[in-house]
This record gives C-alpha cells, sequence and structure tokens, in this order.
C-alpha cells in the first residue's frame, strides 16, 4: 500500500522558517518525482513545487519561489520542503503528492497534509 | 498562468442524479486536463486525467470530456459518496493550476 506522511507542521511567526517532511513507502520512491500542494483554510487547492525523480530539476510557483526550497533523499525516501520569509498568506494545508504520467502531470497519491499556519 | 474557471459554483442534487460539471481554461490546455474529487478533511483524489482517461479504480460512473477550454466531469448518477467538491487542473502549462472548485451537495 502506497502512503504518504507529512510532517513539520505548526505555528510561525512572519518571516519566519519551517521544513516540512513527507515519508514515503509502498513504492520505489527514487522512480518518481514528487509535488507539494497546499490549500489555504477553506480554499482550493494550490500546487507549490516539484522535483524530479532523479536529477534534481526543479520548478516553483511565482508565489514562493526564492523563499521555498523542495528537495529529497531517495536513500530515505523522505521528501523535503525548506520554507522560509514566510508570510500569512502562506497559511495553508501542505500536501505531497506523488506525480502521475510526468514531471508534475497530475498526482496520483496523496499524503493526510500538515497545517501551516503563519501569524504573529 | 492559465485560469481554470468552474462551474457551477455549487449544485444541489439528489442520489441517483446525474451531474454534470464544467471547467474552462483561459487558453487552451490541449487534452491535458485532469478532475479530482475532495472530501471534508481529506486529501484529493484523481478521478479523470488527459481529459477523457479514469485513473485506476474510479467507478464508470465518472466520465470525462472536451479538449482545447472546454472540459466536462459527468457522474451518471450519484452515489451518497460522490458528495464533494470537484477540482480540474491542468498539467500543459507552468505554473499548474487549479480551478476553483465545484461543490456537490445533497439536496
Amino acid at each position: 500500500e502506497v502512503q504518504l506522511l507529512e510532517s513539520g507542521g505548526g505555528l510561525v511567526q512572519p518571516g519566519g522558517s519551517l521544513r516540512l517532511s513527507c515519508a514515503v513507502s509502498g513504492l520505489t520512491f527514487s522512480s518518481h518525482g514528487m509535488s507539494w500542494v497546499r490549500q489555504a483554510p477553506g480554499k482550493g487547492l494550490e500546487w507549490v513545487s516539484v522535483i524530479s525523480c532523479c536529477d534534481g530539476n526543479t520548478k516553483y510557483a511565482d508565489s514562493v519561489k526564492g523563499r521555498f526550497t523542495i528537495s529529497r533523499d531517495n536513500s530515505k525516501n523522505m521528501l523535503y520542503l525548506q520554507m522560509s520569509s514566510l508570510r500569512v498568506e502562506d497559511t495553508a494545508v501542505y500536501f505531497c503528492a506523488k506525480n502521475f504520467l510526468g514531471f508534475a502531470f497530475y498526482f496520483d497519491y496523496w499524503g493526510q497534509g500538515t497545517l501551516v499556519t503563519v501569524s504573529s | 498562468e492559465v485560469v481554470l474557471t468552474q462551474s457551477p459554483g455549487s449544485l444541489s442534487l439528489s442520489p441517483g442524479e446525474g451531474a454534470t460539471l464544467s471547467c474552462r481554461a483561459s487558453q487552451s490546455v490541449d487534452s491535458y486536463l485532469a478532475w479530482y474529487q475532495q472530501k471534508p478533511g481529506q486529501a484529493p483524489r484523481l478521478l479523470i486525467y488527459d481529459g477523457s482517461s479514469r485513473a485506476p479504480g474510479i467507478p464508470a460512473r465518472f466520465s470525462g470530456s472536451g479538449s482545447g477550454t472546454d472540459f466536462t466531469l459527468t457522474i451518471s448518477s450519484l452515489e451518497p459518496e460522490d458528495f464533494a467538491v470537484y477540482y480540474c487542473q491542468q498539467r500543459t502549462h507552468w505554473p499548474r493550476t487549479f480551478g476553483q472548485g465545484t461543490k456537490v451537495e445533497i439536496k
């Protein structure tokens, strides 16, 4: 069974930093691109970032470019999102998701999400 | 960025009825559009990809159609578990974008 489990969310002040983690099991992690998607409270979905399986290729939404860094450790089956210079508008549930068919084409397995709250 | 506009915003229907949800893109996304279902407190679930292909394990009552800028998700006969929010998503252009969602409610 494929499982994705996020952790690392919490309350942080504006301008602060946080690192999210996503532990993946039940699939060959090193074969798949992975993404982060977020959802502000009561709002829709927003794609945040993607990292390829193998060559470190990454892309970011403009809203987080220069502030967030996606990374992965294929030896540990772990995906990360380092978030810095956090803003109130970054408050959201952050989901990690496995890419389906290609580089952030679609997302077929999702974690349950971890809540990040940016507030003073 | 490609803006996906979903309509209607909400739909009130009874179990057994059919549902038709629309997603319109601000520019062509070819056939590269997906549909997701999300229930409260849960992660989204991939239903349809590439406009009309059902994801593994998705019941046949869900079907997708369209290309270019206009897409439709059809649920042929609503089951109680189908009442949820549905999102479309395009994968043609960066950044990947989602529609704002259509809520299918029980009448």
